[in-house]
């Protein structure tokens, strides 16, 4: 079993609108979560980092963590066609390693 | 600071060739991260290392690929006898200690095609 699952599939959405990404984990014991976000052509830059449970909001950005479904999320409100990109889940686990997510692809139309 | 510094950005060989990639982590950093980037396969992690010293390299194929970081000068991921599966975009990442606490910062890539 994979340390992180998120299904890879591309979202589109109309400027404005609220982006809603997840993904699954299987660890129990995984404290820590972050979201990447990565342009075309570019290495992937941390978004949002969150430790433990519940919620981290960041201007237009909420990572949210639950523990009892191990289930982590990404919104983005009031989404710009600069949030267009590639947003991947990550688990650090083992010897400093960060486990990740397949990405979503997210274009925002103007 | 300049950040993470890889280099060459593009990379063509022929198959059977060898390819050197370089990275140099942000100032301050002593922990490097070697990952592979496929289509439709996400983020693979290849090797950890530290100054003069392999942490972690289970993520390596066991033939033709090795890492190092020398004391002095960046850290190099060297692939002998490239093969088309091969081809990639092969990112480096640095840590100023570990990634539960810090996360990685990534360097923009060298995407490698092997023709």
């Amino acid at each position: 079993q994979k340390e992180v699952e998120q299904d890879p599939g591309p979202l589109s959405v109309p400027e404005g609108a609220i982006v809603s990404l997840n993904c699954t984990y299987s660890n129990s014991a995984f404290q820590y979560f972050m979201w990447y976000r990565q342009y075309s052509r570019k290495g992937p830059e941390l978004l949002m980092y969150t430790y433990s449970s519940g919620n981290k909001e960041d201007g237009r950005f909420t990572a949210q963590v639950d523990k009892s479904s191990k289930y982590i999320s990404l919104f983005i409100r009031d989404s710009q066609p600069s949030d267009s990109a590639t947003y991947l889940c990550a688990i650090p686990y083992g010897n400093n390693r960060l486990a990740f997510g397949k990405g979503n692809q997210v274009v925002v139309i103007p | 600071n300049a950040g993470v510094m890889q280099n060459p950005r593009h990379l063509v060989r022929r198959r059977g060739q060898e390819a050197r990639l370089r990275c140099s982590p942000m100032k301050g950093h002593s922990h490097v991260y070697w990952y592979r980037q496929l289509p439709e396969e996400g983020l693979k992690f290849m090797v950890y290392l530290q100054k003069e010293n392999i942490i972690d390299e289970s993520g390596m194929p066991k033939e033709r690929f090795s890492a190092e970081f020398p004391k002095e000068g960046p850290s190099i991921l060297r692939i002998q006898q490239v093969v088309r599966g091969d081809s990639a975009a092969y990112f480096c990442a640095s840590s100023p200690g570990t990634a539960n606490n810090y996360g990685y910062t990534f360097g923009s890539g060298t995407r490698l095609t092997v023709v």
